[in-house]
């Protein structure tokens, strides 16, 4: 069966620290990757996904950044966060846009 | 272009009671169309989704949606609410040629002894 490990599941940043979130999908090949955020009360905003590996799609311009090293690994990244980068940042693996998402659990970012 | 738009952001029902959580679409094709369920702090959970076949859709926990094209609707329902359906619910909608999927906002379920 297929799994999505996501981690850390909280973490606390200062501002201007670098940020590193890690996502990994088991039990399938090929899978789109995708990143959301989840500002507190409010709807998924897509921030990037992939169709393949060092095929990333930006969605929204900002200071973040998202590499996919491997077939099932996606990885969110930032040189300097922001105050504004705090929220609850989701992974999630696809076999296509209409197949539907299988999301991790979860990262809460804080960013103090 | 596609857009989706949950009708209610809170709804509060007794336990036991029905429960209706609305959606409507927009799309410029055939559309597939999804309920996810997010418990606090969790990641989302995929309820159910319409993809061209039965317009009445049967999903985990007893809940289930109907796709009605005339109205561009896919309301998601419940006979009885249970205390650990209260969640946040998404309606979401998508198609291979748009590229990508689209959010509604969320509606928060509360459920009331």
């Amino acid at each position: 069966s297929q799994t999505i490990h996501q981690w850390p599941a909280t973490l606390v940043q200062p501002v201007g620290s670098p940020l590193s979130l890690e996502c990994t999908v088991e039990g399938t090949s090929n899978p789109n990757l995708y990143w959301y955020r989840q500002a507190a009360g409010r709807g998924l905003q897509l921030l990037f996904y992939s169709v393949g590996i060092g095929q990333i799609s930006s969605e929204v311009p900002q200071n973040l950044s998202a590499s996919r090293p491997q077939d099932r690994q996606f990885i969110l990244s930032s040189k300097k966060l922001l105050l504004s980068d705090s929220g609850f940042y989701l992974c999630a693996w696809s076999l296509g846009h209409g197949y539907g998402y299988t999301f991790g659990s979860g990262t809460r970012l804080t960013v103090v | 272009a596609q857009s989706v738009t949950q009708l209610d952001s809170h709804v509060s029902v007794s336990e036991g009671t029905p429960v209706l959580l609305r959606c409507n679409y927009s799309s410029s094709y055939s559309p597939s169309l999804f309920w996810y369920v997010q418990h606090p702090n969790k990641g989302l959970q995929l309820l159910l989704k319409y993809t061209s076949a039965a317009t009445l859709v049967k999903g985990i926990n007893g809940f289930e949606a109907e796709f009605k094209k005339s109205e561009t609707s896919f309301h998601l329902t419940k006979p009885s609410a249970h205390m650990s359906d209260a969640a946040e619910y998404f309606c979401v909608v998508t198609h291979t040629n748009a590229g990508k999927s689209t959010f509604g906002d969320g509606t928060t379920l509360t459920v009331k002894p």
